[in-house]
């Protein structure tokens, strides 16, 4: 159960566009459709904001958008605001359990 | 409203065992799997182990498993997770989160809801 690899961090400006890369093999995103992503902000429990690859949950803004190309799904958020500075988690399906990255510190300028 | 409850965290020396319980409402607890998912703070997050639905399907993390027993119960509406054989790696902030889909066979990271966490210091 190997942790999928994210950067450390990224940063962005406040108005751009950033996009965090999560990589996986073939036993996880390689194989299924099935990655998710967490938004995390300090103290807080993560909350949910892309599933199947693309989808975005209820309530959740057009501004994050998620795909997979192979190994690696990417989630991207464009327009970028204050309020998403955080951790941002993926997540895949392994067959049987799940596997997360190990979180990207997304810092905004 | 949607809720998660999460509860019996505590200090504990290593080899020992504690029960969390995890008590939700707002929504059906019969029709959806649940899964426990802990961070060590300042750390990422690790799925621990998860049950679907009608209890069909329950599986654990390598790090777990043979120690941790998760259950549920419709009665009570509540979740657990029974972690015998403590060892300090166990230390974290345990959450309970609810899976977004209606009765699948499959325990998908699809985690919609989530508790605050209940702590678990395991130390001597």
């Amino acid at each position: 159960q190997s942790a999928l690899t994210q950067p450390a961090s990224v940063s962005g400006s406040l108005g751009q566009s950033i996009t965090i890369s999560c990589t996986g093999t073939s036993s996880d995103l390689g194989t299924y459709n099935y990655v998710s992503w967490y938004q995390q902000h300090p103290g807080k429990a993560p909350k949910l904001m892309i599933y199947d690859v693309s989808n975005r949950p209820s309530g959740v803004s057009n501004r994050f958008s998620g795909s997979k190309s192979g190994h690696t799904a990417s989630l991207t958020i464009s327009g970028l605001q204050a309020e998403d500075e955080a951790d941002y988690y993926c997540s895949s399906y392994a067959s049987r359990f799940s596997v997360f990255g190990g979180g990207t510190r997304l810092t905004v300028l | 409203e949607v809720q998660l409850v999460e509860s019996g965290g505590g200090l504990v020396q290593p080899g020992r065992s504690l029960r969390l319980s995890c008590s939700v409402s707002g929504f059906n607890f019969d029709d959806y799997a649940m899964h426990w998912v802990r961070q060590v703070p300042g750390k990422g997050l690790e799925w621990v182990s998860g049950i679907t639905w009608n209890s069909g399907t329950i599986d654990y993390a390598d790090s777990v498993k043979g120690r941790f027993t998760v259950s549920r119960d419709t009665a009570k509406n509540s979740l657990y997770l029974q972690m015998n054989s403590l060892r300090a790696e166990d230390t974290a902030l345990y959450y309970c989160a609810k899976d977004m889909r209606v009765m699948w066979e499959l325990l998908l990271p699809v985690f919609d809801v989530w508790g605050q966490g209940t702590m678990v210091t395991v130390s001597s």
